[in-house]
């Protein structure tokens, strides 16, 4: 079975430029999150999808970040524009009933902003 | 608001000793999960542990849930050099599916 699948695995922009990740969960997961984790951080919740709804986005910075899960499968992450504390590993992660609500995480993109 | 607290932040061992990282929450949680994450990797899952005073091994790893529900530990016996990495602890609230994520515990091996 593939795991969560996400691209690109690194992107390096200047800053003010926008950036798009694209993340694919696990089958049959519905719930998908987006995290971000800085270098020697633990992950902090950006945005938890339920299907395609947008149940927890208390965290994500709705100024220049914006996420969307349109069928309830796959989903973007959208940053417009980027700056230089952007940068950081933008994790994917999905779960569901059939792994017991265990997270399984996609490899991760890596944002560098120049 | 509810944070997880995760000590210590690093700790060095040699080859052989053992290692323990602690978790701490502000408030009752209806369960706890515990990944590794290798250096340039991703979180992997190791464990969830759900009732008061649970106590789960795997191999040389032992976790425990406090009678609170409040903290949680992972104990390493006899630490390997695959075992580099950072351990996180997770805990979820009963009131909703919010995981709350620990800072992580940086375990290196001394050459």
């Amino acid at each position: 079975e593939a795991g969560v699948v996400q691209s690109p695995r690194y992107k390096i922009i200047e800053k003010k430029q926008p950036v798009a990740f694209w993340c694919n969960p696990i089958s049959g997961h519905n719930t998908l999150y987006w995290y971000r984790q800085n270098l020697g951080q633990g992950p902090e919740l950006l945005i938890r999808y339920e299907n395609e709804e947008a149940v927890d986005d208390s965290q994500l910075p709705k100024d220049r970040f914006s996420a969307e899960r349109l069928k309830g499968v796959d989903s973007t992450l959208k940053i417009q524009p980027a700056e230089l504390g952007d940068s950081a590993v933008y994790l994917c992660a999905s779960t569901g009933e059939s792994s017991g609500n265990t997270i399984y995480f996609g490899e991760g993109s890596w944002l560098t902003v120049v | 608001g509810q944070q997880v607290m995760q000590i210590p932040q690093y700790q060095h061992v040699q080859e052989g000793e053992d290692f323990t990282t602690y978790c701490n929450s502000s408030t009752t949680l209806s369960n706890i999960q515990w990944y590794k994450q290798r250096p340039g990797g991703h979180p992997v899952f190791l464990i969830q542990l759900v009732k008061s005073g649970e106590v789960k091994k795997q191999k040389r790893l032992t976790f425990q849930f406090g009678e609170a529900k409040k903290n949680s530990s992972l104990h390493i016996t006899a630490t390997q050099t695959t075992d580099v990495g950072t351990y996180f602890c997770a805990g979820r609230r009963d009131s909703n599916y919010q995981l709350i994520w620990g800072a992580g515990t940086k375990l290196i091996i001394k050459p």
